[in-house]
């Protein structure tokens, strides 16, 4: 069984276009993540929700909106790709501690290879 | 700010051979957890190890040994006789809490790409 899947594995498009990366985690986990890594495998956090909830949003612009229907999915749409946005995508997810933190090993997703033409 | 030196950006070994892959971080924290992950060919990332900043103990895993000193912020991972499989790209990470939110959030280090020769 997958623990954390993601789709499509690739994605080809043309710039301007709009596409949604699904996410599915069955581990039982409540804290899921997007990262982007770049072609020199830079990776770097996007979002991260814990329990539906919007916790971390770094400085992505907001061309690309995350959506979480439930604690299992988190998805992650962009509008108007750029050329920049070619990269592969993660997603990951954690158990949160018992102490409130997110600091336990995070489970990743196969990626998305996103090429925008 | 924080932030997770990998300094050895590719690394390239006899399989056989021991090989030492360095991380370097910078935190403000007392308290912060390191990582380390895998990221073989095939482009999924592998846990490896998480250590909390108040456990220094060394640890070993089979092959794969772990060295952390506070006193140096490193984080050092060490593979002895490599194998040609130990080919990849190796990500050290910080965790810590974040300014704005009570969560934490993780930074990689931007990766050692381990290349072992048969």
């Amino acid at each position: 069984d997958t623990a954390v899947s993601q789709t499509p594995k690739y994605l080809v498009t043309q710039m301007g276009n709009d596409k949604s990366i699904k996410c599915e985690q069955n581990l039982g986990h409540d804290t899921m993540y997007w990262y982007k890594q770049d072609s020199k495998k830079f990776l770097k956090i996007m979002f991260s929700y814990n329990n539906k909830e919007l916790i971390i949003n770094e400085t992505v612009p907001n061309r690309f909106s995350p959506k979480s229907p439930d604690k299992a999915h988190l998805n992650l749409h962009i509008n108007s790709l750029e050329l920049g946005d070619s990269a592969v995508y993660f997603c990951a997810s954690s158990q949160e501690s018992a102490s409130g933190g997110l600091h336990n090993e995070q489970f990743f997703g196969p990626g998305t290879r996103l090429t925008v033409l | 700010a924080q932030k997770v030196t990998q300094a050895q950006t590719e690394i390239s070994v006899v399989e056989k051979e021991d090989v030492t892959l360095d991380c370097v971080y910078e935190t403000r924290d007392t308290t912060y957890y390191l990582f380390w992950y895998k990221q073989p060919p095939s482009g999924e990332l592998v846990f490896l190890i998480r250590r909390n900043s108040f456990d220094e103990q060394n640890e070993i895993s089979g092959r794969y040994s772990w060295n952390f000193q506070k006193s140096t912020s490193s984080f050092n991972f060490t593979i002895t006789a490599s194998q040609v499989v130990d080919s990849a790209v190796y990500f050290c990470a910080l965790s810590e809490a974040s300014l704005v939110t009570s969560y934490d959030k993780v930074i990689f280090g931007p990766g050692t790409s381990l290349s072992v020769i048969p």
